[in-house]
């Protein structure tokens, strides 16, 4: 079965980027997602379609996908921005979660 | 505003089944495609499954065995029914609509504000 790998942590500090990223087999030939998850609420779509952001979702997030790695950059982070990050992907009409990366913003 | 909201009891014992509904609002069910997804505590989002419109389904592998989803047009509600559960089924269990399914990488823009159900004796 499909597998994306996320890495378990990142830490960055107020007003730096930081950027999570998600890897995968030929990872670039599909369209990831990207989902922001706060402790006790839903997730929330920050980027869909590698690098596309929904209505509401603020221009410091961003996104990329070439190769076999796609990337979630959150530029001039702040401390709303600690939360779970998830990406996702459709294998063979499958929904593949990564297994989420904790933003700290120390 | 499309709005999403889970049902269903809180507590399962083992080995039976677990039934939850999502009302949707807003919103016909259909069109689009709608999904379940869990999150057992500590751990991260596992999708389980998704209902589309004409009735047809597609469920995780891992799952596939015990997972039946289906939808009551009348009322605007699909539902989950997962057999044999264990207390590794302990989750919160979302309900999220996707506009295109696999392919379109459109993402799961609403989500339900999620329901915990719990498997113990």
């Amino acid at each position: 079965s499909y597998e994306l790998t996320q890495p378990p942590s990142v830490s960055v500090s107020p007003g730096q980027t930081a950027s999570i990223t998600c890897s995968g087999d030929k990872l670039g030939n599909k369209y990831v997602c990207w989902y922001q998850k706060k402790p006790g609420q839903s997730p929330v779509l920050v980027i869909y379609q590698d690098t596309q952001r929904p209505s509401g979702i603020p221009e410091r997030f961003s996104g990329s996908n070439s190769g076999n790695t796609a990337t979630l950059a959150i530029s001039g982070t702040q401390a709303m921005d600690e939360a779970d990050y998830f990406c996702q992907a459709w294998d063979s009409s499958t929904a593949v979660f990564g297994g989420g990366t904790k933003l700290t913003v120390l | 505003q499309v709005q999403l909201q889970e049902s269903g009891p809180g507590l399962v014992k083992p080995s039976e089944t677990l039934s939850l509904t999502c009302t949707v609002s807003g919103a016909s069910i259909s069109s689009y495609f709608w999904n379940w997804i869990r999150q057992p505590p500590g751990k991260g989002l596992e999708w389980i499954g998704y209902f589309f419109d004409t009735g047809s389904t597609n469920y995780n592998p891992s799952l596939k065995s015990r997972v039946t989803m289906s939808a009551d047009t009348s009322k605007n509600q699909f539902s989950l029914k997962l057999s044999s559960v264990t207390a590794a089924d302990t989750a919160v269990y979302y309900c999220a609509r996707d506009k295109r399914g696999s392919g379109f990488g459109d993402g799961m823009d609403v989500w339900g504000q999620g329901t915990t159900v719990t498997v113990s004796s």
